[in-house]
């Protein structure tokens, strides 16, 4: 089974930029589209970055997704980063038919 | 805009059932694939299952298979999920979530409890 492999925790300071990864566990991560969420405390999820990179028009550009194929990783970057930032962040994306959640992210803003 | 409302959730005893509601308003919802996806308490998201816009396609998590059952009414902008022989670790947060550019409901709680 495809699995996502996320860091548990990423932490830095306001005004900074920051990089969560997301590794395949096989084949090849660029296979299917990767899509980003982010989930504040006590809230339903929203989503950041659909189809590997692109942003639902109410998502700041701080927020930024990319693949990177020759280490089967896809990558969210927030630039500028916020207080209001903080949360916890996942990918997802396919196996077969199937959605993928990787394990989550929780980011720091300190 | 897009909105996704649940309804549904509530305490359960194991080896019970639940029916979840959704209803979507803001787009064609008879465009797009619908998904379930639960988080329970502490834990990350998980998903449940989806059904295409037709209803023809449906898939399930393994962890479900057999006991939920998903299903919409294209003519009353509504998606289901049929929740039985629940279990304690079936006790998370349901939300619905729209195909396409993703959208999410707010959700609702099953707590399987005896």
């Amino acid at each position: 089974n495809f699995m996502l492999t996320q860091p548990h925790s990423v932490s830095e300071s306001p005004g900074k930029t920051v990089t969560i990864s997301c590794t395949g566990s096989s084949g090849s991560i660029s296979r299917s589209y990767v899509q980003w969420y982010q989930q504040r405390p006590g809230s339903a999820p929203t989503t950041l970055i659909y189809e590997d990179w692109r942003r639902p028009s109410e998502v700041p550009d701080r927020f930024s997704g990319s693949i990177d194929s020759s280490s089967n990783s896809a990558s969210l970057t927030i630039s500028g980063l916020k207080t209001e930032d903080e949360a916890d962040y996942y990918c997802q994306s396919y196996d077969g038919s199937n959605w993928v959640f990787g394990g989550g992210t929780k980011l720091t803003v300190l | 805009e897009v909105e996704l409302v649940e309804s549904g959730g509530g305490v359960v005893q194991p080896g019970g059932s639940l029916r979840l509601s959704c209803a979507a308003s803001g787009f064609t919802f008879d465009d797009y694939t619908m998904f379930w996806v639960r988080q329970g308490p502490g834990k990350g998201l998980e998903w449940v299952s989806s059904i295409s816009w037709d209803g023809d396609r449906i898939h399930y998590a393994d962890s479900v298979k057999g006991r939920f059952t998903v299903s919409r009414d294209n003519s009353k902008n509504s998606l289901y999920l049929q929740m039985s022989s629940l279990r304690t670790e079936d006790t998370a947060f349901y939300y619905c979530a729209k195909g396409g550019i993703i959208y999410w409901g707010q959700g609702t709680l099953v707590t399987g409890s005896s």
